[in-house]
């Protein structure tokens, strides 16, 4: 069936750091591809999204690129802040009628 | 612009309980989701609603939740009786149902069930 897996945090980085986030799918066919960003106290936002392969989605300094080789969707950040720390989803879609299936989430954390 | 809405927040309640789940969606969006978040995992669809049609309600536990939403507006998500693993955040979205943007959903922020 159609799964989402991403690493398993929490992750802890101090400020100005690298991030990255990994993130591999199973799904049939061409699925839509989403980040989420859940902080705290407050619903999921989309962070970004990207709808066919080698597609880029960026936003807020986050990027992640679709690729349909390694089946992957890996979030990046050159430079995190700590009003970065949150959870992060990674998700699928297989059509625009289908449903979103998420991942677990990973809680990232970020040191002053 | 207004959120989704969402009420209560929190609610804790003893098993074998009623409980109701009050969702008021993003002006203009016909499409509304309830899902249910596990501590530690992702959201799960329970049932999506186009206007007042119930289009997949396939992961709906049917003998204890029931939703509805009348007029195409509101939604309301009841558990009868609630079981200790209930326990959960419930999550209530909404997206526009058409164009590009038919699967950007936008997040209400949840609530928080507990049973005792």
């Amino acid at each position: 069936g159609n799964s989402v897996t991403q690493m398993e945090g929490p992750v802890t980085l101090s400020e100005e750091a690298f991030l990255t986030i990994n993130c591999t799918y199973t799904a049939t066919g061409y699925p839509s591809l989403f980040w989420y960003v859940q902080y705290p106290g407050e619903g999921l936002q989309l962070l970004l999204k990207a709808t066919k392969a080698d597609d880029k989605g960026s936003n807020k300094g986050f990027e992640a690129t679709y690729r349909k080789e390694t089946t992957s969707f890996h979030l990046e950040k050159g430079s995190v802040q700590v009003s970065d720390s949150a959870v992060y989803f990674c998700a699928l879609s297989r059509s625009r009628d289908d449903k979103i299936i998420f991942g677990k989430g990973t809680r990232l954390h970020i040191l002053p | 612009e207004a959120g989704v809405v969402q009420s209560p927040r929190y609610k804790i309640i003893e098993k074998k309980q009623p409980v109701a789940f009050w969702c008021n969606p993003i002006s203009g969006h016909n499409t509304l989701y309830w899902y249910l978040q596990n501590l530690g995992q992702g959201p799960e669809l329970l049932i999506r609603y186009e206007n007042e049609e119930a289009v997949d309600d396939s992961q709906l536990p049917k003998d204890r939740f029931s939703a509805e939403r009348l007029k195409g507006v509101d939604s309301t998500l009841k558990i009868q009786p609630a079981e200790l693993g209930d326990s959960a955040v419930y999550l209530c979205a909404s997206s526009l149902g058409r164009g590009e943007s038919y699967n950007e959903q936008f997040f209400g922020p949840g609530t928080r069930l507990t049973v005792l």
